[in-house]
């Protein structure tokens, strides 16, 4: 019965591979979002989706591209993996940006 | 200067006493405030929410919001060891309509 599913939770992949994530939530909310959190532990948005579009495109490379088929699912496909996109990503998702977030699971993305 | 700011840690407490956690923040547009609760390998979990100034009590916690000087804090009454974890404070502002986060503070609970 969980309320926002990420899968897969550990993803291990050579440079240069193109990956996909997946995340769904069952809560009925409008807004889902992309949080990556470094080795440091700092939590940084990278996108928001309110009903499948678009709100929030943060400064990130073209090569991460979210797409939302409806508004219980947000993936995100990730072209031509680097080292520095080691890191854990997050799904979200809530009633309002103004409201609290409730987070998946993670996903630990290792690239190798 | 970082948007939301918090003092990484560790803060140790004994079993028993008041955990006070501190955040600042830079936007003066800022209305929704959050505390989330961070367990190692784990997903961030809201703990309390807070909209105006002044104090609001969930049980063992306490928020505390002062918008003049861009300021809010939370205090753990009682702290168990499963209180150890990371709290990351989020702050929400209309101007930038984006949930911002602090590096989290870490806190740690000895028997």
């Amino acid at each position: 019965d969980t309320a926002v599913s990420q899968t897969p939770k550990y993803l291990v992949t050579q440079m240069g591979n193109d990956k996909s994530i997946k995340c769904e939530q069952n809560l009925g909310h409008d807004t889902m979002y992309w949080y990556k959190q470094d080795s440091k532990k700092f939590l940084k948005i990278m996108f928001s989706y309110n009903n499948k579009e678009l709100i929030i495109n943060e400064t990130v490379p073209n090569r991460f591209s979210p797409k939302s088929p409806d508004k219980a699912h947000l993936n995100l496909h990730i072209n031509s993996l680097e080292l520095g996109d080691s890191a854990v990503y997050f799904c979200a998702s809530s009633v309002g940006s103004n409201y609290g977030y409730t987070f998946g699971s993670g996903t630990r993305l290792t690239v190798v | 200067q970082k948007e939301v700011e918090q003092n990484s840690g560790p803060l140790s407490v004994p079993e028993g006493a008041i955990a006070s956690l501190n955040c600042t923040y830079s936007d003066r547009g800022s209305q929704s405030f959050f505390w989330y609760r961070q367990y190692s390998g784990k997903s961030p979990e809201l703990i309390m929410s807070i909209y105006s100034n002044g104090d609001k009590e969930d049980g063992r916690f306490t928020a505390q919001l002062n918008k003049a000087s861009q300021y809010v804090s939370l205090l753990i009454r009682d702290s168990q060891p499963s209180d150890s974890a990371t709290y990351l404070c989020a702050v929400y502002g209309y101007n930038t309509d984006k949930l911002i986060f602090g590096t989290g503070t870490r806190l740690q609970v000895f028997p």
